[in-house]
């Protein structure tokens, strides 16, 4: 079936150094969603990315979308220990009259001080 | 807004006992979902509810009935409880079937069950 593979699984940093998860789509996606999870948390929208090739920013946070809409990457500048939580993306599927969301496994980073 | 409203937030059950975890939305949305989330294995679809009047079974559906009561409302049903249905379960909100461009899900608090 569809699946939305999410690397890596766990990302340990110290503060300050740059994070990069990725996620790579076995089927072409209408688009992808990016989630974050804080610990303890529920899952919280950050961003879409709709474009073949689309780069979109958030202060230190990059979101990318690959040309053939299969493959995309989150990456932090200088993470901080409010970055701490998981990071899921969701390639969104048409699917007839209803879009799909599929949902990789997360990333989870942990930010040591 | 109050957005996604989920109950209870915790709960204990014995193996056998049932139980209902509700979910209500403000937002007007037609999607509504039920998701399971364990350690490891990221957030799994059970059931989902693309508009009032249907609903669809996702990747984990054994052990579980849903019902979508009106628009607002999706409750999941744990009939005869399990351990391995220990787990956080979240309800989840979209405007999928609509024609917004961006049509996040919003979820709500999460339910922490552990079956005993």
């Amino acid at each position: 079936g569809q699946q939305v593979m999410q690397i890596p699984q766990y990302q340990h940093v110290q503060e300050g150094e740059d994070f990069t998860t990725y996620c790579n789509s076995s089927t072409t996606l209408s688009n992808i969603q990016w989630y974050k999870q804080r610990p303890g948390g529920h899952p919280v929208f950050l961003i879409q990315l709709v474009k073949s090739g689309e780069v979109k920013k958030q202060k230190r946070l990059t979101f990318q979308f690959g040309e053939a809409k299969k493959n995309s990457s989150l990456h932090i500048t200088a993470t901080q220990t409010t970055d701490v939580g998981t990071y899921f993306c969701a390639g969104v599927q048409n699917a007839g009259n209803n879009r799909k969301l599929i949902w990789g496994l997360g990333t989870s980073l942990a930010v040591n001080p | 807004n109050a957005g996604v409203t989920q109950t209870p937030k915790f709960q204990v059950l014995k193996t056998g006992q049932s139980m209902t975890l509700q979910c209500a939305q403000d937002m007007n949305h037609n999607s509504m979902y039920w998701y399971r989330q364990d350690p490891g294995m990221g957030l799994r679809l059970i059931y989902y509810s693309a508009s009032e009047g249907t609903t669809d079974k996702g990747e984990v559906p054994n052990g579980y009935n849903v019902s979508r009561l009106n628009k607002r409302e999706f409750s999941l049903r744990l009939e005869s409880a399990a351990p391995s249905q220990t787990s956080v379960y979240f309800c989840a909100s979209s405007d999928f079937s609509g024609r917004r461009r961006i049509t996040e899900a919003f979820f709500g608090q999460g339910t922490r069950l552990t079956v005993v």
